[in-house]
């Protein structure tokens, strides 16, 4: 009953470091999406996958990497990491047929607090 | 323009009492979705319920009840009997165009959150 797993839940890097934040999800979803969480902001989308091996950008893309090579995992890269990557992260995966009712609800994982100095 | 607006930054209602949290919502689909979040302290994001755009009726689960006026374009939160545990960031979320496999019609913009303080 794991749903989507995000690790790590904490991280801190130096400005000029790359790190790779997991997402797993076992629901067999079609969609697997990273989100930040600013103050104020809300949630941005940051990149995207309707399945495997097809991403695309979001809203705020720049400074980070997707690939999607399995339907359970979908890992967000920061290539060089800057300030103004502090944020928390949030996967979120969504199925391809309604259920329930719900026609595309997300299911988040816990999120992961990324600083960096 | 945002998609998504949520004009309360902060909110405080009183524990029993009845809260409703305003979202308003811009977009030319005829097909939408609409969703309310919640997230408290421990940071989790928890759905709580959804609204068609063709659903006819208001959309409710348990304590909370969606006030969708579609002419208005505005897909309200209501709480009600509000209790302790209801205090936290309250997200409204759309889904725009309808759901089609293979496609990137899952995705969800945000708005900017109310932040709820039941008070005792």
């Amino acid at each position: 009953n794991a749903g989507v797993t995000q690790t790590p839940k904490f991280q801190v890097l130096k400005t000029g470091q790359s790190m790779t934040l997991q997402c797993a999800q076992d629901m067999n979803h079609e969609y697997m999406s990273w989100y930040r969480q600013d103050p104020g902001m809300g949630l941005r989308l940051i990149h995207y996958s309707v399945g495997a091996g097809i991403t695309d950008q979001g809203e705020v893309p720049n400074g980070y990497n997707v690939s999607r090579s399995t339907t359970e995992d979908f890992p967000l890269r920061l290539l060089s990491a800057a300030p103004s990557q502090t944020s928390v992260y949030f996967c979120a995966s969504s199925y391809s047929r309604p259920s329930g009712g719900t026609d595309g609800e997300l299911f988040f994982g816990e999120g992961s607090r990324l600083t960096v100095l | 323009a945002q998609k998504i607006t949520q004009t309360q930054p902060g909110m405080f209602v009183q524990e029993k009492e009845a809260v409703t949290l305003d979202c308003t919502y811009d977009t030319s689909d005829q097909s939408y979705g609409l969703f309310w979040y919640k997230q408290p302290s421990s940071g989790e994001m928890i759905f709580l319920i959804y609204q068609g755009s063709y659903d006819e009726q208001n959309a409710t689960e348990g304590r909370y009840s969606l006030n969708f006026q579609k002419a208005r374009k505005s897909a309200n939160l209501v709480i009600s009997a509000s209790q302790l545990g209801d205090s936290a960031m309250y997200f409204c979320a759309m889904r725009e165009g309808p759901i089609r496999s293979g496609a990137g019609s899952y995705q969800l913009t945000f708005g900017k959150g109310t932040k709820l303080s039941v008070i005792p």
